[in-house]
């Protein structure tokens, strides 16, 4: 049971560009959302996260939104670099942030930002 | 501040054998989670402890187990191994009551031939 999903297992957009990397999930527990990147022999870098009080974050080139009706977020990154080109994880989880650890990841978009 | 470190980065094992994973979380944070990537499932939640109790456990068989120590430094094990497991652990640490951000290490590559 995939709670967590990112339909989309690549991505190529240009240099200069917006990236957006999609991501949906299906348990109305979550409340707290998180987006990863991660390189090749690496362990993932945690980029932004997003609390589910809240419908947008920003930081930086990086903005995530929530559509809590939807079940839906987005990752935003403007402008695209080629140093961007990676994989990247959409994860979820909920409860008390003193107790709670488990992250549910979905299964990765590789971005491919291109000259 | 010293990022999260896993020894040893790549091991190969047989069959049957048992493999023993260490991890070192950055200095003061006191939880520390285990998850497992593989090419077909993704990344995986093994494990979390925090004091040295297992507070959290993914769905995996008895054969992965962990422990954490008093300095909050965490081991995980997996015995009788098969070629299934081979796959990159990584382990993440988070402070305790910072929101959901964890912190992960740059795992350990385990090959079971």
């Amino acid at each position: 049971d995939q709670q967590v999903k990112q339909n989309s297992p690549s991505l190529s957009v240009q240099e200069g560009r917006i990236s957006i990397l999609n991501c949906d999930y299906t348990n109305s527990m979550f409340d707290y959302f998180l987006w990863y990147k991660k390189y090749p022999a690496e362990g993932p870098t945690f980029l932004i996260s997003i609390s589910s009080i809240k419908d947008k974050n920003e930081d930086g080139r990086f903005t995530v939104f929530l559509n809590k009706s939807a079940k839906h977020l987005s990752l935003h990154i403007v402008p695209s670099q080629p140093g961007d080109s990676a994989v990247y994880f959409c994860a979820a989880s909920w409860g008390d942030t003193g107790t709670a650890s488990k992250l549910t990841f979905g299964t990765g978009t590789r971005l491919q930002v291109t000259l | 501040k010293a990022g999260v470190t896993q020894t040893p980065r790549y091991l190969i094992k047989t069959r049957g054998q048992q493999v023993t994973l260490s991890c070192s979380p950055i200095s003061g944070h006191r939880s520390v989670s285990w998850y497992q990537q593989t090419p077909g499932q993704g990344l995986q939640f093994l494990f979390e402890y925090f004091s040295e109790t297992q507070r959290n456990k993914g769905n995996f068989p008895g054969r992965f187990s962990g422990r954490q120590f008093s300095n909050s430094r965490s081991e995980m094990n997996v015995s009788t191994l098969e070629l299934g497991d081979s796959a990159l652990y990584l382990c993440a640490s988070k402070r305790t009551g910072d929101n959901y951000e964890q912190y992960f290490g740059p795992g350990t590559r385990l090959t079971v031939t």
